[in-house]
């Protein structure tokens, strides 16, 4: 089955850009999405990319997916303290359950 | 509007108490899942219902009952829980390839 990787922890300053990454193992993956949970809270869906593109863009996100190495990353540009958070990478094809990687923290310092 | 809305937002209950969980979404998404997620984990997934009929039974313990009255709401039953089925449970709709949550119940099991 599919298994998703992500590094635990990442520290960044305010207006520093933030990289977190994520690998996966399921090249069947037709979708991978980028979750952002804060504390006690449920999870958001901040943007997807099709397994057939090479990078999205939507306002300071970017998020690049490179199919040969399996690897797929969300660029936060200018971070804020309010970005602060857990992000989950999970992939899926269609209506196929969501496979989440572990998650990372953000942590944001002013 | 991407909302998926559950109720209560905070349950605690004790061993022998029957307790219901629910959920609602209004975007014509045919497709509802169960997620329970512990501290500082990843969701897992426990059911989805697909067309209002379950699909998917993630080898839950028969203590968790689900149902789909209709295509708008997910309800989830609880009796005779354990303290360590203490958690986040997050209810979750799709329509297509895109999932959007709910901001879960926090259950505790005294």
């Amino acid at each position: 089955g599919e298994d998703v990787e992500q590094s635990l922890f990442l520290s960044v300053r305010e207006g520093d850009s933030s990289v977190i990454n994520c690998t996966y193992t399921d090249s069947s993956s037709t979708y991978l999405y980028w979750y952002k949970q804060e504390p006690g809270a449920g999870l958001q869906l901040l943007t997807y990319i099709f397994s057939n593109m090479d990078m999205k863009q939507d306002q300071r996100l970017t998020v690049l997916l490179n199919k040969k190495d399996k690897h797929l990353s969300l660029r936060i540009a200018d971070t804020q303290t309010g970005d602060s958070a857990i992000y989950f990478c999970a992939g899926n094809s269609g209506n196929t359950p969501l496979v989440f990687g572990k998650g990372t923290r953000l942590s944001v310092i002013a | 509007d991407t909302e998926v809305t559950q109720t209560p937002k905070h349950l605690v209950m004790g061993m022998t108490n029957k307790k219901s969980l629910k959920c609602e979404q209004h975007m014509g998404h045919r497709a509802m899942y169960w997620y329970k997620q512990k501290a500082k984990k990843p969701p897992e997934l426990m059911f989805v219902y697909s067309y209002e009929k379950l699909s998917i039974n993630e080898s839950v313990p028969s203590r968790f009952s689900p149902e789909c009255p209709n295509s708008s709401l997910l309800n989830l039953h609880l009796h005779a829980l354990q303290p360590e089925d203490s958690a986040l449970y997050l209810c979750a709709s799709s329509q297509g390839f895109e999932q959007y949550f709910g901001p879960g119940t926090r259950l505790t099991v005294t």
